[in-house]
Protein backbone atom coordinates (compact mmCIF):
# COMPACT_ATOMS: atom_id res chain seq x y z
CA UNK A 1 0.00 0.00 0.00
CA UNK A 2 1.75 3.19 -1.49
CA UNK A 3 -0.53 5.46 0.84
CA UNK A 4 -1.90 8.65 -0.62
CA UNK A 5 0.36 10.03 -3.11
CA UNK A 6 0.94 13.65 -4.31
CA UNK A 7 2.93 15.48 -6.83
CA UNK A 8 4.24 17.47 -7.14
CA UNK A 9 5.91 18.35 -3.82
CA UNK A 10 6.90 21.59 -5.01
CA UNK A 11 5.93 23.75 -7.64
CA UNK A 12 6.80 27.44 -8.04
CA UNK A 13 4.27 29.94 -10.84
CA UNK A 14 4.36 32.85 -11.47
CA UNK A 15 1.22 35.26 -11.52
CA UNK A 16 -1.42 34.56 -14.10
CA UNK A 17 0.10 30.71 -14.56
CA UNK A 18 -1.87 28.07 -13.84
CA UNK A 19 -1.07 25.55 -11.25
CA UNK A 20 -2.07 21.44 -11.20
CA UNK A 21 -1.89 19.43 -8.11
CA UNK A 22 -2.30 16.03 -7.77
CA UNK A 23 -3.51 13.14 -5.73
CA UNK A 24 -4.05 9.44 -5.60
CA UNK A 25 -5.60 7.90 -2.65
CA UNK A 26 -4.92 4.65 -1.35
CA UNK A 27 -5.31 1.60 -3.15
CA UNK A 28 -9.00 1.02 -3.71
CA UNK A 29 -10.27 4.18 -2.19
CA UNK A 30 -12.34 6.49 -4.21
CA UNK A 31 -12.37 9.12 -2.25
CA UNK A 32 -10.29 12.24 -1.68
CA UNK A 33 -10.53 15.53 0.49
CA UNK A 34 -8.40 17.99 -0.06
CA UNK A 35 -6.88 20.89 2.22
CA UNK A 36 -4.85 23.87 2.40
CA UNK A 37 -2.58 25.04 4.53
CA UNK A 38 -1.30 28.88 4.77
CA UNK A 39 1.62 29.61 6.10
CA UNK A 40 1.41 30.22 9.48
CA UNK A 41 -2.39 28.54 9.92
CA UNK A 42 -4.07 25.65 10.12
CA UNK A 43 -5.50 23.10 7.94
CA UNK A 44 -8.26 24.63 5.97
CA UNK A 45 -11.05 21.81 3.97
CA UNK A 46 -11.53 22.83 0.40
CA UNK A 47 -13.41 20.01 -0.62
CA UNK A 48 -14.39 16.20 -0.84
CA UNK A 49 -14.71 14.12 -3.97
CA UNK A 50 -15.84 10.90 -4.74
CA UNK A 51 -14.96 9.69 -8.35
CA UNK A 52 -16.54 12.05 -10.81
CA UNK A 53 -18.61 13.63 -8.05
CA UNK A 54 -18.16 16.72 -5.88
CA UNK A 55 -19.39 15.96 -2.48
CA UNK A 56 -19.29 18.88 -0.65
CA UNK A 57 -17.09 22.06 -2.17
CA UNK A 58 -17.89 24.60 0.61
CA UNK A 59 -14.47 25.37 1.52
CA UNK A 60 -13.58 25.58 -2.37
CA UNK A 61 -13.09 29.73 -3.09
CA UNK A 62 -15.50 30.87 -5.53
CA UNK A 63 -13.11 31.96 -8.42
CA UNK A 64 -9.94 30.54 -10.11
CA UNK A 65 -10.28 27.33 -8.11
CA UNK A 66 -11.80 23.75 -9.03
CA UNK A 67 -11.26 20.14 -7.77
CA UNK A 68 -11.76 16.91 -10.10
CA UNK A 69 -11.70 12.86 -9.50
CA UNK A 70 -12.06 11.10 -12.61
CA UNK A 71 -13.13 7.34 -13.31
CA UNK A 72 -9.53 6.75 -14.03
CA UNK A 73 -6.67 8.99 -12.72
CA UNK A 74 -5.79 10.70 -9.65
CA UNK A 75 -7.81 13.96 -8.07
CA UNK A 76 -6.73 17.05 -9.14
CA UNK A 77 -7.00 20.47 -7.84
CA UNK A 78 -6.50 23.04 -10.53
CA UNK A 79 -5.84 26.76 -9.71
CA UNK A 80 -6.23 29.21 -12.58
CA UNK A 81 -4.44 32.50 -12.67
CA UNK A 82 -2.29 31.86 -9.51
CA UNK A 83 -2.05 35.06 -7.27
CA UNK A 84 0.72 35.07 -4.68
CA UNK A 85 -1.63 34.41 -1.55
CA UNK A 86 -2.28 30.68 -3.57
CA UNK A 87 1.20 29.86 -1.79
CA UNK A 88 0.42 27.62 0.68
CA UNK A 89 0.76 23.67 1.25
CA UNK A 90 -2.10 21.43 -0.61
CA UNK A 91 -2.90 18.23 1.06
CA UNK A 92 -4.57 15.37 -0.13
CA UNK A 93 -6.35 12.63 2.24
CA UNK A 94 -8.13 9.34 2.04
CA UNK A 95 -11.10 8.58 4.56
CA UNK A 96 -11.25 4.82 5.72
CA UNK A 97 -12.96 2.15 3.33
CA UNK A 98 -16.54 1.23 4.07
CA UNK A 99 -16.39 -1.47 6.28
CA UNK A 100 -12.88 -0.54 7.82
CA UNK A 101 -13.99 1.75 10.15
CA UNK A 102 -12.65 1.46 13.40
CA UNK A 103 -13.89 3.70 16.58
CA UNK A 104 -14.45 6.93 15.15
CA UNK A 105 -15.68 7.58 11.45
CA UNK A 106 -13.75 10.53 10.22
CA UNK A 107 -9.70 9.11 10.40
CA UNK A 108 -8.06 10.58 7.32
CA UNK A 109 -5.07 9.39 6.20
CA UNK A 110 -2.59 12.35 4.71
CA UNK A 111 -0.51 12.45 1.62
CA UNK A 112 2.97 14.41 1.99
CA UNK A 113 1.36 17.48 0.37
CA UNK A 114 2.37 19.82 -2.21
CA UNK A 115 3.92 23.17 -1.88
CA UNK A 116 3.07 25.80 -4.44
CA UNK A 117 4.94 28.76 -4.41
CA UNK A 118 3.63 31.80 -6.67
CA UNK A 119 6.65 34.59 -7.84
CA UNK B 1 -20.07 26.12 12.87
CA UNK B 2 -17.37 24.80 13.95
CA UNK B 3 -14.47 25.42 15.74
CA UNK B 4 -11.08 24.71 16.79
CA UNK B 5 -8.71 26.42 19.14
CA UNK B 6 -5.55 26.38 20.13
CA UNK B 7 -3.53 29.17 21.38
CA UNK B 8 -0.09 28.33 21.75
CA UNK B 9 1.60 28.65 18.47
CA UNK B 10 4.68 27.19 19.92
CA UNK B 11 5.42 25.39 23.29
CA UNK B 12 9.06 24.90 24.30
CA UNK B 13 10.00 22.56 27.40
CA UNK B 14 12.98 20.97 28.05
CA UNK B 15 13.62 17.36 27.84
CA UNK B 16 11.47 15.52 30.65
CA UNK B 17 9.73 18.38 31.65
CA UNK B 18 5.55 17.62 30.93
CA UNK B 19 3.75 18.97 28.38
CA UNK B 20 0.32 19.99 28.06
CA UNK B 21 -0.51 21.14 24.56
CA UNK B 22 -4.10 22.88 24.78
CA UNK B 23 -7.25 22.36 22.68
CA UNK B 24 -10.69 23.93 22.86
CA UNK B 25 -13.34 23.48 20.22
CA UNK B 26 -17.37 24.90 19.94
CA UNK B 27 -19.25 22.70 18.77
CA UNK B 28 -23.26 22.22 19.40
CA UNK B 29 -23.76 18.59 18.36
CA UNK B 30 -21.74 15.11 19.93
CA UNK B 31 -18.01 16.07 18.79
CA UNK B 32 -15.71 13.32 17.81
CA UNK B 33 -12.15 14.42 18.70
CA UNK B 34 -8.35 13.87 17.40
CA UNK B 35 -5.17 15.11 17.56
CA UNK B 36 -2.79 14.85 14.71
CA UNK B 37 1.28 14.85 14.29
CA UNK B 38 3.37 16.40 12.03
CA UNK B 39 7.03 15.38 12.31
CA UNK B 40 9.94 17.66 10.55
CA UNK B 41 9.53 16.30 6.78
CA UNK B 42 7.05 14.06 7.23
CA UNK B 43 3.54 13.90 6.48
CA UNK B 44 0.34 14.82 8.84
CA UNK B 45 -0.23 11.44 10.86
CA UNK B 46 -3.10 10.49 13.53
CA UNK B 47 -1.64 10.33 16.87
CA UNK B 48 -5.09 9.57 18.69
CA UNK B 49 -8.63 10.09 19.36
CA UNK B 50 -11.25 10.63 21.84
CA UNK B 51 -12.85 7.78 21.48
CA UNK B 52 -10.08 4.75 21.77
CA UNK B 53 -9.15 6.40 25.26
CA UNK B 54 -6.03 5.28 24.12
CA UNK B 55 -2.24 6.36 24.86
CA UNK B 56 0.19 6.40 21.98
CA UNK B 57 3.91 7.33 22.58
CA UNK B 58 3.23 8.47 26.29
CA UNK B 59 0.70 11.43 25.13
CA UNK B 60 -2.88 11.02 26.45
CA UNK B 61 -6.17 13.41 25.86
CA UNK B 62 -9.14 13.79 27.96
CA UNK B 63 -12.13 14.88 26.47
CA UNK B 64 -13.80 17.38 28.64
CA UNK B 65 -17.22 18.14 27.80
CA UNK B 66 -17.87 20.76 30.63
CA UNK B 67 -15.06 23.14 29.43
CA UNK B 68 -15.39 21.79 25.92
CA UNK B 69 -11.59 20.73 25.84
CA UNK B 70 -9.36 18.27 24.67
CA UNK B 71 -6.34 19.41 25.81
CA UNK B 72 -2.75 16.50 24.78
CA UNK B 73 -0.79 15.43 27.89
CA UNK B 74 2.14 14.08 28.33
CA UNK B 75 4.35 13.65 31.96
CA UNK B 76 7.97 13.68 30.69
CA UNK B 77 8.64 15.11 27.07
CA UNK B 78 11.27 13.52 25.36
CA UNK B 79 12.94 15.33 22.74
CA UNK B 80 11.73 13.15 19.74
CA UNK B 81 8.38 14.71 20.48
CA UNK B 82 9.40 17.93 19.03
CA UNK B 83 6.69 18.52 16.12
CA UNK B 84 3.76 20.29 14.92
CA UNK B 85 0.66 19.06 16.55
CA UNK B 86 -2.68 19.71 15.00
CA UNK B 87 -5.88 19.57 17.20
CA UNK B 88 -9.00 18.29 14.53
CA UNK B 89 -12.87 17.99 15.72
CA UNK B 90 -15.61 16.44 13.64
CA UNK B 91 -19.13 15.30 14.10
CA UNK B 92 -20.15 11.62 14.01
CA UNK B 93 -24.08 12.14 13.37
CA UNK B 94 -23.72 13.15 9.36
CA UNK B 95 -21.70 10.35 7.72
CA UNK B 96 -18.51 11.15 6.61
CA UNK B 97 -17.55 15.17 6.81
CA UNK B 98 -14.13 17.04 6.67
CA UNK B 99 -12.15 17.20 9.76
CA UNK B 100 -11.55 21.39 11.31
CA UNK B 101 -8.50 21.50 12.32
CA UNK B 102 -6.92 23.97 14.55
CA UNK B 103 -3.88 26.39 13.76
CA UNK B 104 -1.37 23.88 15.04
CA UNK B 105 0.89 24.33 18.22
CA UNK B 106 4.86 23.60 17.48
CA UNK B 107 5.95 21.33 20.46
CA UNK B 108 10.01 21.84 20.35
CA UNK B 109 11.46 19.55 23.35
CA UNK B 110 15.08 20.91 24.43
CA UNK B 111 18.06 18.97 25.57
Amino acid sequence: NAGVMQNPRHLVRRRGQEARLRCSPMKGHSHVYWYRQLPEEGLKFMVYLQKENIIDESGMPKERFSAEFPKEGPSILRIQQVVRGDSAAYFCASPPLPGHISSGANVLTFGAGSRLTVL
Amino acid sequence: AQRVTQPEKLLSVFKGAPVELKCNYSYSGSPELFWYVQYSRQRLQLLLRHISRESIKGFTADLNKGETSFHLKKPFAQEEDSAMYYCALSHMDTGRRALTFGSGTRLQVQP
